[in-house]
């Protein structure tokens, strides 16, 4: 089964500076799809990036840009010129392709964003 | 074009009690699902749906029902609620045709059960 796991439960970044969120998973499939949800106080769910596997380049999404590194199984998530609404938990998920695939989600991790 | 829709917003149970969650999308999606969210577990399949007719179990499904009669509507059914259903609950839809079969969310529900 796939496994997705995000170690770090809490972190904190000033604003303006960069911080980087990690994200490692498990999987026997060679062909997947990669997610970094946000979710605010509002507790609604927001796509911030994806990525594909079989595409080596990272994917960017305005300030927001991923490392994936497959054969390490590792997606971190980098936030740059970090903003006081960047503050939200953020899901790292994975789905693999396929008509009855599942979206699996890490634990979470809270982000701060220090004034 | 509303998306997924999700009533009610909140709600409060007592042990025992039925109830029904609502979950609708216009998208024509053919892949929809429930999640619960509790504190430090992330979001944990419940049921979820390939289309009209057909559902499967998910992570934790026991003490959770589900139908899908038509390609809009998949509502969850709690038949005798219990404390442990305490959560967020959230309805999500897919299409096949989306090249990263990209889930959109509803706004969840908050359940109490006392």
């Amino acid at each position: 089964a796939q496994t997705v796991t995000q170690s770090q439960p809490e972190m904190s970044v000033q604003e303006a500076e960069t911080v980087t969120l990690s994200c490692t998973y498990d999987t026997s499939e060679s062909d997947y799809y990669l997610f970094w949800y946000k979710q605010p106080p509002s507790r609604q769910m927001i796509l911030v990036i994806r990525q594909e596997a079989y595409k080596q380049q990272n994917a960017t999404e305005n300030r927001f840009s991923v490392n994936f590194q497959k054969a390490a199984k590792s997606f971190s998530l980098k936030i740059s010129d970090s903003q006081l609404g960047d503050a939200a938990m953020y899901f790292c998920a994975y789905r693999a392709t396929g008509a009855n695939s599942k979206l699996t989600f890490g634990k979470g991790i809270t982000l701060s964003v220090r004034p | 074009n509303a998306g997924v829709t999700q009533t009610p917003k909140f709600q409060v149970l007592k042990t025992g009690q039925s109830m029904t969650l609502q979950c609708a999308q216009d998208m024509n999606h053919e892949y929809m699902s429930w999640y619960r969210q509790d504190p430090g577990m992330g979001l944990r399949l419940i049921h979820y749906s390939v289309g009209a007719g057909i559902t499967d179990q998910g992570e934790v499904p026991n003490g959770y029902n589900v139908s899908r009669s038509t390609t809009e509507d998949f509502p969850l059914r709690l038949l005798s609620a219990a404390p442990s259903q305490t959560s967020v609950y959230f309805c999500a839809s897919s299409s096949w045709t989306s090249p990263s079969y990209e889930q959109y969310f509803g706004p969840g529900t908050r359940l109490t059960v006392t």
